[in-house]
């Protein structure tokens, strides 16, 4: 089946640092690629939506500068949290869609990217 | 977007119980997912099913489209049922709105 990697799973940082998050599908193509952001206890929120080859298309109350998205190729997108603080930390999911020959568009997702920001 | 109300928000199973964990939409999908969240935080899709009825194993779902709401059944629930269930659908732009979750406890 579809399979979507995420690096890292964890990372610390300090505050004012920028951290990357890689996001890929490893057995197909995503031209769209989702971004989504859970705090502990919470549902997931979608950030932004990552498209190939173009601008990211970012959801009311998330700021663009802040949270930079690149999807340079057909297998990978990346979010930085640039100037990061405690606030930001949080548990950040991406998700690809593949579609099956059943044309089912199935929403995958990657095991998440656990950020604490010190 | 699509406002997804979940319920209940909690649930607390012997182990051997059925559950009914019941999803509304605010408006019409067509894609409709429900997904296992494990203890790291892996969500695993469970079911595809914007419309129907789907079984695999011990779960099954049906959706009723026409009434915006989904079921998902938990039959004969183990330990390894625990977790927090949620319910996500879109309509034309593939982009998810989750429900708040059910939280899982199975007792044994």
């Amino acid at each position: 089946g579809a399979v979507v990697s995420q690096h890292p799973s964890w990372v610390i940082c300090k505050s004012g640092t920028s951290v990357k998050i890689e996001c890929r599908s490893l057995d197909f193509q995503a031209t769209t690629m989702f971004w989504y952001r859970q705090f502990p206890k919470q549902s997931l929120m979608l950030m932004a939506t990552s498209n190939e080859g173009s601008k990211a298309t970012y959801e009311q109350g998330v700021e663009k500068d802040k949270f930079l998205i690149n999807h340079a190729s057909l297998t990978l997108s990346t979010l930085t949290v640039t100037s990061a603080h405690p606030e930001d930390s949080s548990f950040y999911i991406c998700s690809a869609r593949a579609q099956p020959r059943s044309g089912a568009n199935v929403l995958t997702f990657g095991a998440g990217s656990r950020l604490t920001v010190l | 977007g699509i406002q997804v109300e979940q319920s209940p928000p909690d649930l607390i199973l012997q182990e051997g119980a059925n559950s009914t964990l019941r999803c509304n939409f605010s408006d019409s999908v067509n894609n409709l997912q429900w997904f296992h969240q494990n203890p790291w935080g892996q969500l695993i899709n469970l079911f595809y099913i914007p419309s129907g009825t789907k079984q695999n194993g011990r779960l099954s779902a049906t959706t009723v489209a026409t009434e915006r709401y989904s079921l998902l059944y938990i039959s004969s629930s183990q330990t390894t049922d625990s977790g927090v269930y949620f319910c996500a659908g879109s309509s034309n732009d593939y982009k998810l709105s989750f429900g708040a979750g059910t939280t899982v406890t199975v007792r044994a």
